[in-house]
């Protein structure tokens, strides 16, 4: 079992949407949450950070934790073409010389016009 | 705050030669990590530094690879000998300290005919 599960997709929806992309972990040392956005042949970039358990918002998306069922949500509101993007999901592993990223497969999300 | 530099871009190579890939972090980020990243799946952790230390190496991490961090700046990755599984997006990001968001560049993709 991997430690970051993520249902690899696609997702295809109309513009406007509502969009709900979802994780689960297994390692209960996870603390901090984060979501990237990566385009075609780009880098991860950074949307969303994560400690505590609850809804984190900044303008159409929001990160949601909830730390007793293992599970992390980003939505999506007024989903847009340029929203078009592979989503990931990952967790710091933090020990005494690191704090590497765990990441999930990612999911494929495609916004139709 | 020019982000994560890397170059280059796209390397193409023969099956057993030598390549090396840099990275410029974000300035006054002292932490910079490698991660390889495949087709459909999210980015795997390599290596990392804290300033010119190397702490971490992961078992992906071959003895044909190898990282360094001279003067706590930039930083090198050289495959020796390549093979075609070497084939890969690799990927390096900085964050300014323990626990704080890790920064992508745009990777280089490495094509291994």
């Amino acid at each position: 079992q991997k430690e970051v599960e993520q249902d690899p997709g696609p997702l295809s929806v109309p513009e406007g949407a509502i969009v709900s992309l979802n994780c689960t972990y297994s390692n209960s040392a996870f603390q901090y949450f984060m979501w990237y956005r990566q385009y075609s042949r780009k880098g991860p970039e950074l949307l969303m950070y994560t400690y505590s358990s609850g809804n984190k918002e900044d303008g159409r998306f929001t990160a949601q934790v909830d730390k007793s069922s293992k599970y992390i949500s980003l939505f999506i509101r007024d989903s847009q073409p340029s929203d078009s993007a592979t989503y990931l999901c990952a967790s710091p592993l933090i020990s005494y010389n690191t704090d590497k990223l765990i990441f999930g497969t990612g999911t494929r999300l495609q916004v139709f016009p | 705050d020019t982000g994560v530099s890397q170059n280059p871009r796209h390397k193409i190579t023969k099956r057993g030669q030598n390549v090396t890939f840099r990275c410029d972090p974000i300035s006054e980020h002292n932490r910079l990590y490698w991660y390889r990243q495949t087709l459909g799946q999210g980015p795997e952790f390599l290596t990392y530094f804290q300033n010119e230390a190397q702490l971490e190496k992961s078992r992906l991490l071959s003895d044909r690879f190898s990282a360094e961090r001279p003067k706590g700046s930039f930083s090198t990755l050289e495959i020796q000998r390549t093979e075609q599984g070497d084939s890969a997006m690799y990927l390096c990001a900085s964050s300014f300290g323990p626990n704080q968001p890790q920064h992508f560049g745009d990777g280089t993709r490495l094509s291994i005919l």
